[in-house]
Parts: structure tokens; C-alpha cells; sequence
């Protein structure tokens, strides 16, 4: 069973905000929510994790809604770079759990 | 940074032959993991390690198996190598969930 749904892919113009969505509607209080991203021909990527806080780092935000049921990365000014699979994941800290991708998101960066 | 090193980007192999895919990370960190991606399949966990001599089935064991004999290696065998066994392998490293996956770059196997 899957526990996250994202869209299938979108669209999103070179240095604007991408906003990216992912349902997690069945989120237990002890799981985090994990994005990843993986560009063409590389590894997926680390991008941020939040519990139920926002979170900002150099890369990304991340905004979890006040029920935890959905969550929306940003990248705040999308580059060519930033065309990518972007995976939203969830997962207990610090249990057994492994990271299981799921299908994930296709962005891409228009010029 | 943390680096994850798989030792080849390309691999073209036999039917039958004992293949040997390594990797090496430079932090100190604990658990290894190895994946495949396979279009429309995403990535599949093989097998994983949280420590040294330690290792544990993921989804997808059947038809490998893995070494750590070091902390910093983590070596994915495929026995008798088969032509469904051609994919993509991807070696992470990490303290933990919470720090995240490091990956490294991948190796294409093809298996002729």
C-alpha cells in the first residue's frame, strides 16, 4: 500500500516557485515526512524531512498542514537543474523502517 | 561531503557469471543499503546492513547476496548472474533515517 500520492509530473517556469504536492492521509503521529529527488542518470538525493513543523534549508521548504495529511515542498526559484523525480516519502525516525520510493513526481523545469 | 563510490558506472556481464558490485562510503556511517531501479518499477531494496558483518533482506533478495566485511564496504554478489538481473544498482549509505540517504551514482548492468 502506498502511503504517499503525488501527481504523476509537472510543469513549472525557470525562476519561479515550484510548489509540490503529496497526500499522506493515513500518517501515524510518529512518522516524518522525507522528500528526495533524483536527477537523469543519478542517485536520488536528500533534499529535507519534517514531523509536523515547517522546514526551510538551503535547498527546499517543506509545509506540512495542521492535520499532517498533506505536505507541499517548494523550491523557491526553479532552475534548469531542478528537472528531476521528486519523491515524497514517509517514515518512522529511528524505527527498522527502510526508505521505500514510490513512483514519485516528475518535474520539469521550463526555460 | 559524504561520498558513496560505486566502483563501476557500466557493467556488461554473461549469463552464469559471479558478479561482484562494490561500494564505498567515507563516513563512518553505519548502514548500507542496495537498491535496483527498473522502469515502471522504481527503486526495489535488495538487501541492507546496519553494521559490520550484519546484513538483512530487503524486497527483492532472491538471486543475491551481500558482503561488510568493513564499515565502509558494502559489496552486492550476484551468484549466477541472470538476464533479469540487467537494471540499474544503487548503493546509500546513512547514520540513520533521520540524517538522510546518501547515494552513490549507480551501475548499469547488463547481463548479455
Amino acid at each position: 500500500d502506498a502511503k504517499t500520492t503525488q501527481p504523476t509530473s509537472m510543469d513549472c517556469a525557470e525562476g519561479r516557485a515550484a510548489n509540490l504536492p503529496c497526500n499522506h492521509s493515513t500518517i501515524s503521529g510518529n512518522e516524518y515526512v522525507y522528500w528526495y529527488r533524483q536527477i537523469h542518470s543519478q542517485g536520488p538525493q536528500y533534499i529535507i524531512h519534517g514531523l509536523k513543523n515547517n522546514e526551510t534549508n538551503e535547498m527546499a521548504s517543506l509545509i506540512i498542514t495542521e492535520d499532517r495529511k498533506s505536505s507541499t515542498l517548494i523550491l523557491p526559484h526553479a532552475t534548469l537543474r531542478d528537472t528531476a523525480v521528486y519523491y515524497c516519502i514517509v517514515l518512522t525516525q529511528g524505527g527498522s523502517e527502510k526508505l521505500v520510493f514510490g513512483k514519485g513526481m516528475k518535474l520539469t523545469v521550463n526555460p | 561531503d559524504v561520498k558513496v563510490t560505486q566502483s563501476s558506472r557500466y557493467l556488461v556481464k554473461r549469463t552464469g557469471e559471479k558478479v561482484f558490485l562494490e561500494c564505498v562510503q567515507d563516513m563512518d556511517h553505519e548502514n548500507m543499503f542496495w537498491y535496483r531501479q527498473d522502469p515502471g518499477l522504481g527503486l526495489r531494496l535488495i538487501y541492507f546492513s546496519y553494521d559490520v558483518k550484519m546484513k538483512e533482506k530487503g524486497d527483492i533478495p532472491e538471486g543475491y547476496s551481500v558482503s561488510r566485511e568493513k564499515k565502509e564496504r558494502f559489496s552486492l554478489i550476484l551468484e549466477s548472474a541472470s538476464t533479469n538481473q540487467t537494471s540499474m544498482y544503487l548503493c546509500a549509505s546513512s547514520w540513520g533515517q533521520f540524517y538522510g540517504y546518501t547515494f552513490g551514482s549507480g551501475t548499469r548492468l547488463t547481463v548479455v
